[in-house]
């Protein structure tokens, strides 16, 4: 099974909202990862939690803040977001086989900010 | 330092044809690489991976790549193209160090029926 999960599947909000994202894998990864994607382009890492710890802050602006409350949960709370803040919004996580790594996405949150 | 580069933006073929998608990269050490598919409006999902245990590497759906060193390329190929194979097609580099990966641009695959 290398399924990821993510929640909810749209979202839309005012520039004024608090909202959070929700990530969740049961493989026993052990990094895990959010990426924004907008139209037409690959996506590009945000933030990478590695043993539940931020190892990479892809320096994302404070409005966007994650947090991994256990090793199977990862969250993405948005404050303050802007229209240009509208983007698909990826979760992966990564299979670590030897020294190969896989990552698995889930199939993403599409994100309006009005 | 590693780098992905698509040679194609856009791609078009004709239902039952072959299908070639191109791929150079980067690596200044023995890199993993990857091909992922991402239907409209869906996550990514990983077609195959290349991980120095074979050059030929066989993944879902019928698609196939080729590592060649010596080229640089993983070029992504199915000898029959379907219909429901049209999506974007992403060429993705991991190297060593930083758990992270290296995506291309994309390549968008047009199937005529």
């Amino acid at each position: 099974d290398t399924e990821v999960t993510q929640t909810p599947k749209h979202l839309v909000m005012g520039m004024t909202n608090k909202k959070s994202l929700k990530c969740e894998q049961h493989m026993g990864h052990r990094a895990m990862y959010w990426y924004k994607q907008k139209a037409k382009k690959p996506p590009e890492l945000m933030f990478v939690y590695s043993y539940e710890k931020l190892s990479i802050n892809e320096s994302v602006p404070s409005r966007f803040s994650p947090e991994c409350p256990n090793s199977s949960l990862l969250n993405l709370h948005l404050h303050a977001l802007q229209p240009e803040d509208s983007a698909l919004y990826l979760c992966a996580s990564t299979s670590t086989q030897g020294l190969q790594e896989t990552q698995y996405f889930g199939p993403g949150t599409r994100l309006l900010v009005l | 330092a590693q780098s992905v580069t698509q040679l194609d933006s856009h791609v078009s073929v004709s239902e039952g044809t072959p299908v070639l998608l191109r791929c150079n990269y980067s690596s200044s050490y023995s890199p993993s690489l990857f091909w992922y598919v991402q239907h409209p409006n869906k996550g990514l999902q990983l077609l195959l991976k290349y991980t120095s245990a074979a050059t030929l590497v066989k993944g879902i759906n019928g698609f196939e790549a080729e590592f060649k060193k010596s080229e640089t390329s993983f070029h992504l190929t199915k000898p029959s193209a379907h219909m429901s194979d049209a999506a974007e097609y992403f060429c993705v580099v991991s190297g060593a160090g930083r758990r992270a990966l290296t995506f291309g641009s994309g390549t968008r695959l047009q199937v005529q029926p």
